[in-house]
């Protein structure tokens, strides 16, 4: 089945600071989505991306499908983005539309 | 619009106990599937349904089944609980099958004593 990586495993910011958040994955796909997974377990919608680039204010997105990676940038990082930052993928050529995930990223964003 | 609503929201169980997990799917959406968070780690597909049927499982025992309803509501059941079912059961929601948007609902959370 497909892969996931997520770079880098953890990451401590200043409150402020800017990111970069990676996901490799290892075969073409037909779905992307980043979440954020808060304190109480629930998977928040980030982005839907399977290419290109998109942007929600503080945040944005960009996935290159054809070099099979994504990056989320968060920038002027707050308190209340700290947490898992998953990113899931649909294989293109999977016989069902599951999503695999990535390990997840912990950020950290400290006052 | 109410979104993916999950019940109940934490669970304690006995090993060997069987357990029911319910969802309800955002209106309009045909498509549900469950998925397993252990600790530290990302969600794990269990099953897939579309239109009522099954469309695909994940590396899971038989000991874990699923079934969706005609109002596309879903319920997982785990039989014969083991120590190691205890996880965060999390259900998902899209519109059609294919690799459209999936939305996630808060969650079980399941505890096996």
């Amino acid at each position: 089945g497909i892969q996931v990586e997520q770079s880098p495993p953890d990451l401590i910011l200043q409150e402020g600071a800017n990111s970069t958040l990676r996901c490799n994955f290892s075969d073409s796909v037909n779905n992307l989505q980043w979440f954020h997974q808060n304190p109480w377990g629930q998977l928040i919608n980030l982005f839907y991306i399977p290419s290109g680039t998109k942007q929600n204010g503080r945040l944005s997105a960009t996935t290159v499908a054809t070099e099979r990676y994504s990056l989320l940038y968060i920038s002027s990082s707050q308190t209340t983005d700290s947490g898992v930052y998953f990113c899931a993928v649909v294989q293109r050529t999977g016989a069902n539309s599951k999503l695999t995930f990535g390990k997840g990223i912990t950020l950290s964003v400290r006052p | 619009d109410a979104g993916v609503t999950q019940s109940p929201t934490h669970l304690i169980k006995t090993r060997g106990q069987q357990v029911t997990l319910r969802c309800s799917p955002i209106s309009g959406h045909k498509s549900v599937s469950w998925y397993q968070q252990v600790l530290g780690q990302g969600p794990q597909f269990i099953f897939q349904y579309y239109e009522k049927e099954e469309r695909g499982r994940g590396n899971f025992p038989d000991r874990f089944s699923a079934r969706q309803f005609p109002n596309y509501s879903s319920e997982l059941n785990v039989n014969a609980l083991l120590l190691g079912d205890s996880a965060l059961y999390l259900c998902a929601s899209s519109l059609v099958q294919g690799g459209t948007e999936a939305f996630f609902g808060q969650g079980t959370r399941l505890t096996v004593v």
